[in-house]
């Protein structure tokens, strides 16, 4: 089955630390998005990829890295530039230029 | 710029009753209106999209919406609602081309009584 996987579901961190969360698509999509979610605020987004080695700042990217090596894949590293890194994370993907997104599973990074 | 307004935090409806949650919308073009599902600790499931044609849309699970272009609104509909309803409900408004990215709404939390 076609669909996006993110891991882990959760994940827990020191304070200055990065992190590294993986989002994987088999979808065959061009476009790839993070979101951050955080109780009553809806989605931000964070980065979003519309091709291969190529990736725009969203919203929020302050703090926040990411790659696009392959198209199947468009990890997200939290730095400890962050300053509030806890919350719930969601990658989704999308046809490019059609604007249905289908999400994956989240996770959830908790700071300590 | 595009924006959505979901004006209802919370609705809580009984078990078999109706269910509308609102949904409006700021867009300069024809939009592309979507509604998503939220399980607790979940991803986004798409329930409809609207992007032209028939203004009354049918989705999965029993739910259905109404673009309404006068009134700005995409308003999401069923006709009875069951206990595993209960979720969060997004709306989200995109369009083609330049600004493709949806802009989601803050969402609906539906509660559902017994």
């Amino acid at each position: 089955d076609g669909g996006i996987t993110q891991s882990p579901k959760y994940l827990f961190r020191k304070e200055g630390q990065n992190v590294t969360l993986s989002c994987e698509q088999n979808l065959n999509h061009d476009a790839m998005y993070w979101y951050r979610q955080d109780p009553g605020q809806g989605l931000r987004l964070i980065y979003y990829s519309q091709i291969v080695n190529d990736f725009q700042k969203g919203d929020i990217a302050e703090g926040y890295s990411v790659s696009r090596e392959k198209k199947e894949s468009f990890p997200l590293t939290v730095t400890s530039a962050q300053k509030n890194p806890t919350a719930f994370y969601l990658c989704a993907s999308s046809i490019s230029g059609i604007p249905t997104q289908y999400f994956g599973p989240g996770t959830r990074l908790t700071v300590l | 710029a595009q924006s959505v307004t979901q004006p209802d935090i919370h609705i809580t409806v009984s078990e078999g009753a109706s269910l509308e949650l609102r949904c409006n919308y700021s867009y300069g073009a024809t939009p592309y209106l979507f509604w998503y599902v939220q399980s607790p600790g979940q991803g986004l499931q798409l329930l409809l999209k609207y992007f032209s044609g028939d203004t009354l849309v049918q989705g999965i699970k029993g739910f259905e919406a109404e673009f309404k272009r006068s009134q700005s609104s995409f308003n999401l509909r069923k006709p009875s609602v069951h206990w595993s309803d209960a979720a969060e409900y997004f709306c989200a408004v995109g369009g083609s081309g330049g600004s493709y990215i949806p802009t989601f709404g803050r969402g609906t939390s539906l509660i559902v009584h017994p």
